[in-house]
């Protein structure tokens, strides 16, 4: 089975501070992907990647950065945590570009 | 961008068929219908994915009609434990992709 691993279910963190959100999948998948969920929002994506190195900003990128410097891992990084940017994230991954997505757990992080 | 709408909740017995419909007036050319289940405190997990007319796996079928302006996710003979919430996602599998709000299916005994 595919296993998609993120580094923290629950992170507080405070206003201002670098975090740091790592995704981690054991399957070989060319594309690895953040989102974030919000109620009432859905899920919203943030980053993707498709390659080592490379990456694409999703709908919403703003306060966000990603880093992918092995295939396996998708970091996600925010600068300057603000309190706007309390919600659930979640990271995935896929073989191919059309293919079925496979989700980590997600990780619920705070900004207070 | 093709943007997803679809029902908040729906209510339904153990036994009985499910439909839940995805409105996406605007999909592309390019764009696959997937349709995803989320439990609480869990990532959603794949169910179905099409492009047009009908598929069907072991658990759903996906019915998208000829203009794929929607698409509904049919769970037959549901119980208890499809108690979840229900995303559609309409997308090319790279930046261009929509999760709808999703549905929260409620089966009742």
């Amino acid at each position: 089975d595919v296993k998609v691993t993120q580094s923290s279910r629950y992170l507080v963190k405070r206003t201002g501070e670098k975090v740091f959100l790592e995704c981690v999948q054991d399957m070989d998948h060319e594309n690895m992907f953040w989102y974030r969920q919000d109620p009432g929002l859905g899920l919203r994506l943030i980053y993707f990647s498709y390659d080592v190195k490379m990456k694409e900003k999703g709908d919403i990128p703003e306060g966000y950065s990603v880093s992918r410097e092995k295939k396996e891992r998708f970091s996600l990084i925010l600068e300057s945590a603000s309190t706007n940017q309390t919600s659930m994230y979640l990271c995935a991954s896929s073989f191919f570009r059309n293919n079925e997505q496979f989700f980590g757990p997600g990780t619920r992080l705070t900004v207070l | 961008l093709a943007k997803t709408t679809q029902p908040i909740s729906m209510d339904s017995y153990e036994g009985q068929e499910v439909n839940i419909t995805c409105s996406h007036n605007n999909i592309a050319t390019n764009d696959y219908i997937t349709w995803y289940q989320q439990f609480p405190s869990q990532g959603p997990r794949f169910i179905i994915q099409g492009y047009k007319t009908k598929v069907t796996n072991e658990v759903a079928s996906l019915f998208i009609p000829a203009d794929r302006k929607s698409s509904t996710l049919s769970l037959p003979r549901v119980s208890l434990s499809d108690t979840a919430v229900y995303y559609c996602l309409v997308g090319d599998g790279r930046g261009d992709m929509r999760f709808g709000a999703g549905t929260r299916l409620t089966v009742k005994p």
